[in-house]
């Protein structure tokens, strides 16, 4: 399996412009996660998806982030309008949710400044 | 609400060692643990994932111990290398759902 795929590895953008970030998870994982990580902050979990259905988006810092997954192989992040503050890497993760089997997998992230 | 620390920030160790990290988490009704391994620039790599249930698990050179009622968990590297330079996160999901909570991470710097 490729592991989890993410696009584009590298973004970078003026301020008030759309950003759209990319996952596909590994094939038959059913839980799809994203996460934002800053020096700063640390790493934080955005919203996390189960069997295509957000079940929490509490993380999802203001209305200007949006997250979708209309299948079970494709998930996006969107920052509409995008601002300095939002540059960080941003992961998706994704894992096996069946029983007590749930390890989550990294993808490799997508770095994203905005001027 | 769940916090995870994690002591130390950051160590620098010969190649050889045996070396201990750690891991302290708030809540201790949590589902599982689980630890990351960071290179500069890179995404998160898997090492062991705890279920509560359970004391510890190993792999290879490393070794992870649970104390789910004392809030804490230990990352045993025997016989430290170069190649085990990089940052070491935990992470624990509480029982609640899906949620994992990051610690900050220590970063570890095994010198040649």
């Amino acid at each position: 399996d490729a592991g989890v795929i993410q696009s584009p590895r590298h973004e970078v953008t003026e301020m008030g412009q759309e950003v759209t970030l990319r996952c596909k998870p590994i094939s038959g994982h059913n839980s799809l996660f994203w996460y934002r990580q800053t020096m700063m902050r640390g790493l934080e979990l955005l919203i996390y998806f189960n069997n295509n259905v957000p079940i929490d988006d509490s993380g999802m810092p203001e209305d200007r982030f949006s997250a979708k997954m209309p299948n079970a192989s494709f998930s996006t992040l969107k920052i509409q309008p995008s601002e300095p503050r939002d540059s960080a890497v941003y992961f998706c993760a994704s894992s096996l949710n069946e029983g007590v089997y749930n390890e989550q997998f990294f993808g490799p992230g997508t770095r994203l400044t905005v001027l | 609400k769940q916090e995870v620390t994690q002591i130390p920030a950051a160590l620098s160790v010969p190649e050889g060692e045996n070396l201990v990290l750690n891991c302290s988490f708030t809540d201790s009704a949590i589902y599982n643990l689980q630890w990351f391994r960071q290179d500069p620039g890179k995404g998160l790599t898997s090492l062991l994932l705890i279920q509560s249930s359970q004391r510890e698990q190993t792999s290879g050179r490393l070794n992870a111990s649970l104390d789910k009622s004392s809030g804490r968990s230990t990352l045993y590297i025997a016989a430290s290398q170069p190649g085990d330079s990089a940052t070491y996160l935990c992470a624990v999901r509480d029982n609640y759902g899906q949620n994992f909570v990051f610690g900050p991470g220590t970063r570890l710097s095994v010198l040649p």
